[in-house]
């Protein structure tokens, strides 16, 4: 049983240029969430979808970041026009929706670079 | 919202010791709070976690308690060893499906 999958695990990108990081949740999840972490810091709360639904983004910022969880496919944080404050490890995590409902499982990240 | 502070931000343990990390929150409907170990590098990864309606848990060298009238939880780690050096992070969540509000982690060495 695969765990929560996230590629790329490296990704560099210029200041202006646009970020794409994929989720893909444990199998039987149906609960992504995305947390940002910066150097040295603790893990902060950036959005919470289901399928095709955006649940809670109240710690998304308002403008050049989005997220969506397609019926089919994995979990998708995009960041247009990159800053270098922008530069962090983006972690996804999931949790089930039957069973041990509370536990979230995370990915490796995706540790991003904005040069 | 939710607020979890935990202490201390840096531990040193002499392999066999004890290590003891604190946590409070602030919203008295969280009800799960689980605790992780991150590697350098590498993902966290859940150890241990207690819901509400216990007051103790443990699990071979990790144990977490947790009093809900002072708001705040604690995981203690018996005989330590190096491979526990690592940071940990506590958090606070108030129902399924919620997001999770982490501690600012500890970062603990053990010394061989």
């Amino acid at each position: 049983n695969a765990g929560v999958m996230q590629n790329p695990r490296h990704l560099v990108r210029r200041r202006g240029q646009e970020a794409r990081l994929r989720c893909s949740p444990m199998k039987g999840h149906s609960h992504v969430y995305w947390y940002r972490q910066l150097p040295e810091e603790g893990l902060k709360f950036m959005v919470y979808l289901q399928k095709e639904n955006i649940i809670d983004e109240s710690g998304m910022p308002k403008e050049r970041f989005s997220a969506e969880f397609p019926k089919e496919g994995p979990s998708i944080l995009r960041i247009q026009q990159v800053v270098r404050g922008d530069s962090a490890a983006y972690f996804c995590a999931s949790s089930s929706t039957t069973g041990a409902l509370y536990e979230q499982y995370f990915g490796p990240g995706t540790r991003l670079t904005v040069t | 919202g939710e607020n979890v502070e935990q202490h201390p931000s840096t531990l040193s343990v002499q392999e066999g010791d004890s290590a003891v990390i604190k946590c409070t929150y602030s919203d008295s409907a969280s009800n799960y709070f689980p605790w992780y170990k991150q590697e350098l590098g590498k993902r966290p990864q859940l150890i241990i976690d207690i819901r509400s309606n216990v007051g103790e848990k443990k699990d071979q060298r990790i144990a977490v308690t947790l009093n809900k009238t002072a708001k705040h939880f604690s995981l203690h780690i018996t005989e330590t060893q190096p491979e526990d050096s690592a940071v940990y992070f506590c958090a606070a969540s108030e129902y399924t499906g919620n997001q999770f509000y982490f501690g600012t982690g500890t970062s603990l060495t053990v010394i061989p």
